[in-house]
């Protein structure tokens, strides 16, 4: 697709349900980013993937979060035992080099953990 | 001292007045700078970026970088309602990882 694809756009789960967040990014962009963004704050860096590697995951919170980017292409972002204050917006970006170059945002998936 | 800090909003301009918006940075080896923007409960979407000291004008945009400083600001001219929105700093770090201001709300009046 012309841009970075997201799904799902919107989901509610449980306290304690685990979810998983996909992330479709710019046909033949190296980089991959996830950022999470609370109400009324700038998005915060989680991890990034160059190619199927995993170079920086210090933004994950805690050991519930786990990333994935097995074939350097489509990344999936799970939550385990999701907790209240995991309700954000979860925004991937992708960027066509390594670090450094400009970052392309996909809509975000709006996670509410009831 | 936060990494990146931005001047607090909202900033109320009236159309076709200079929308002037600051950020400073705390990591001196962040090597460029991107501007975004983000309508509300839309994804950011990127306006700008800057890797030199120096002004980068594009269209009604222009980005000013003072390294020495850790200073980077946009400006807005001829500003329209449609450029309402929040408005979001990010310096790149060495790490690759984009490190966001809080944002400044820009609101233009008719």
């Amino acid at each position: 697709g012309a841009g970075v694809s997201q799904s799902p756009r919107y989901k509610v789960a449980k306290r304690g349900q685990d979810v998983a967040l996909r992330c479709d990014p710019i046909s033949g962009h190296v980089s991959l980013f996830w950022y999470q963004q609370a109400l009324g704050q700038g998005p915060e860096f989680l991890t990034y993937f160059q190619n199927e590697a995993q170079l920086d995951k210090s933004g994950l919170p805690s050991d519930r979060f786990f990333a994935e980017r097995p074939e350097g292409s489509v990344s999936t972002l799970k939550i385990q035992r999701t907790q209240q204050e995991d309700s954000a917006v979860y925004l991937c970006a992708s960027s066509l080099g390594g670090r450094g170059g400009p970052q392309h945002f996909g809509d975000g998936t709006r996670l509410s953990i009831l | 001292q936060k990494e990146v800090e931005q001047n607090s909003g909202p900033l109320s301009v009236p159309e076709g007045a200079i929308a002037s918006l600051n950020c400073t940075y705390s990591d001196r080896g962040s090597q460029s700078f991107f501007w975004y923007r983000q309508y509300s409960g839309k994804s950011p979407e990127l306006i700008m970026f800057i890797y030199s000291n120096g002004d980068k004008e594009d269209g009604r945009f222009t980005a000013q970088l003072n390294k020495a400083s850790q200073y980077v600001s946009l400006l807005i001219r001829d500003s329209q309602p449609s450029d309402s929105a929040t408005y979001l700093c990010a310096p790149n770090n060495q790490g690759g990882k984009l490190i966001f201001g809080q944002g400044t709300e820009l609101s233009v009046k008719p």
